[in-house]
């Protein structure tokens, strides 16, 4: 069993389309994240969801938007795609200890979004 | 907030080691260090906690230096699978509102 999954592997879509982006892990973790990934292979965490609750927002526009229908799915929807949102997008998902430092994180596989 | 990496980018021949040092500009609980191969995930190596402890699994060790701020990866006696981007990932808080990815160290074996 695949223990964090997203989909699709592969998005191209044309500027100005709205799409969605899945992940579903199945560790019974609390703690779920959004990652971006450019061209440079900089890691930037985007959102992080805490027991549905949103827990980091970093500076990304807001035509990114996480949607987190239970604590075991943290899907990414964007609206009005750009040339710049071109990137891998990872999720992941982690146990948070109470009081103290999270638990290793665990990666979906990635989706390669391809915006033209 | 994002922690800084040296070197960007090694090339080793096998059986060479490396360090791989993260420096970041804020007080830490724990660094946390992944490797991730082209084309995949990153993969979880270890964790370090407050408390400048060290650990190791096979010939990849890490150290934590709470007081600069800073931990750096060993790999001994490098093999061909070491091969890719390592990073490390800091936690500045408790809360697990301040965990930053470093910007990455690409490692190259070559036989």
């Amino acid at each position: 069993d695949t223990a964090v999954s997203q989909t699709p592997k592969y998005l191209v879509t044309q500027m100005g389309n709205d799409k969605s982006i899945k992940c579903e892990q199945n560790l019974g973790h609390d703690t779920m994240y959004w990652y971006k990934q450019d061209s440079k292979k900089f890691l930037k965490i985007m959102f992080s969801y805490n027991n549905k609750e949103l827990i980091i927002n970093e500076t990304v526009p807001n035509r990114f938007s996480p949607k987190s229908p239970d604590k075991a799915h943290l899907n990414l929807h964007i609206n009005s795609l750009e040339l710049g949102d071109s990137a891998v997008y990872f999720c992941a998902s982690s146990h948070k200890r109470y009081r103290g430092p999270g638990t290793e994180a665990f990666f979906g596989q990635g989706t390669r979004l391809t915006v033209v | 907030q994002q922690p800084v990496q040296s070197p960007q980018a090694v090339i080793l021949r096998e059986g060479e080691d490396a360090v791989i040092n993260c420096s970041s500009s804020k007080a830490l609980y724990s660094v946390h260090w992944y490797r991730q191969k082209h084309g995949e995930a990153p993969v979880f190596l270890m964790i370090l906690l407050k408390g400048g402890e060290q650990k190791g699994h096979d010939k990849i060790s890490a150290s934590f230096n709470e007081k600069k701020q800073q931990s750096s990866l060993y790999l001994t006696a490098s093999q061909l699978s070491y091969s890719g981007t390592y990073f490390c990932g800091t936690e500045a808080s408790l809360t697990g509102n301040q965990f930053y990815f470093g910007t990455g160290t690409s490692l190259t074996v070559i036989p």
